[in-house]
């Protein structure tokens, strides 16, 4: 299996639902990212996970909480989110966080009312 | 902020016809990095080029890297249709253990 697969590819919710994002891959990677893309503008990193633990948070707000169960698993956890974190969120790994390509999954389309 | 400003922000050719697009950065790089992007899907990762590295190929791809200048470019070769989509260039400077920094990108149109 040579793919980042992630689930839903579309969610809608409101402001005051909790929802989570997934992300699996089973290509052995030990680091897996988020990142934030909005319309017509560059991915934008959020967390590193190396080893299942959180290496990197880029200033991320609280509301967005990151999980790593497992090596082959990360979550996005969404709370009382505002319409301005509408956007595309990826989720990319690589064999470890120092290798330089990172695979994407598609994405999940959010759309916060 | 991000590291990379790409330009053109779009470009639109005719299959057949060669698309150049540039990026440039800021800081030092240990490597810069080409994806592409098809409409609101992931990134597929291109070709990497090292900073000691001058130019590189792989297919209808060539990208070269000026260090002096902080600038990259990425030629497309007799362009297809299925090219049509947003290419990013993306850095990794010496600390930045993890992080993919990307250029503001740029739309490329291929007509048939």
């Amino acid at each position: 299996d040579t793919e980042v697969t992630q689930t839903p590819k579309h969610l809608v919710m409101g402001m005051t639902n909790k929802k989570s994002l997934k992300c699996e891959q089973h290509m052995g990677h030990r680091a897996m990212y988020w990142y934030k893309q909005k319309a017509k503008k560059p991915p934008e990193l959020m967390f590193v996970y190396s080893y299942e633990k959180l290496s990197i948070n880029e200033s991320v707000p609280s509301r967005f909480s990151p999980e790593c169960p497992n090596s082959s698993l990360l979550n996005l956890h969404l709370h009382a989110l505002q319409p301005e974190d509408s956007a595309l969120y990826l989720c990319a790994s690589s064999p470890t966080a120092t290798y330089n390509e990172q695979f994407f999954g598609p994405g999940t389309r959010l759309t916060v009312l | 902020s991000q590291q990379g400003e790409e330009d053109p922000q779009a470009l639109s050719i005719q299959e057949g016809e060669n698309a150049t697009m540039n990026c440039s950065y800021k800081t030092s790089i240990n490597n810069l990095q080409w994806y592409r992007q098809n409409s609101g899907r992931g990134l597929v990762h291109l070709i990497l080029i090292r900073s000691n590295e001058r130019e590189k190929h792989s297919g209808r791809l060539r990208v070269t890297l000026d260090t002096s200048k902080k600038s990259s470019s990425l030629l497309i070769t007799a362009s297809r249709a299925a090219d049509t989509a947003s290419y990013f260039c993306a850095t990794r400077g010496g600390t930045s253990y993890g992080k993919l920094t990307f250029g503001q990108g740029t739309i490329l149109t291929v007509h048939p």
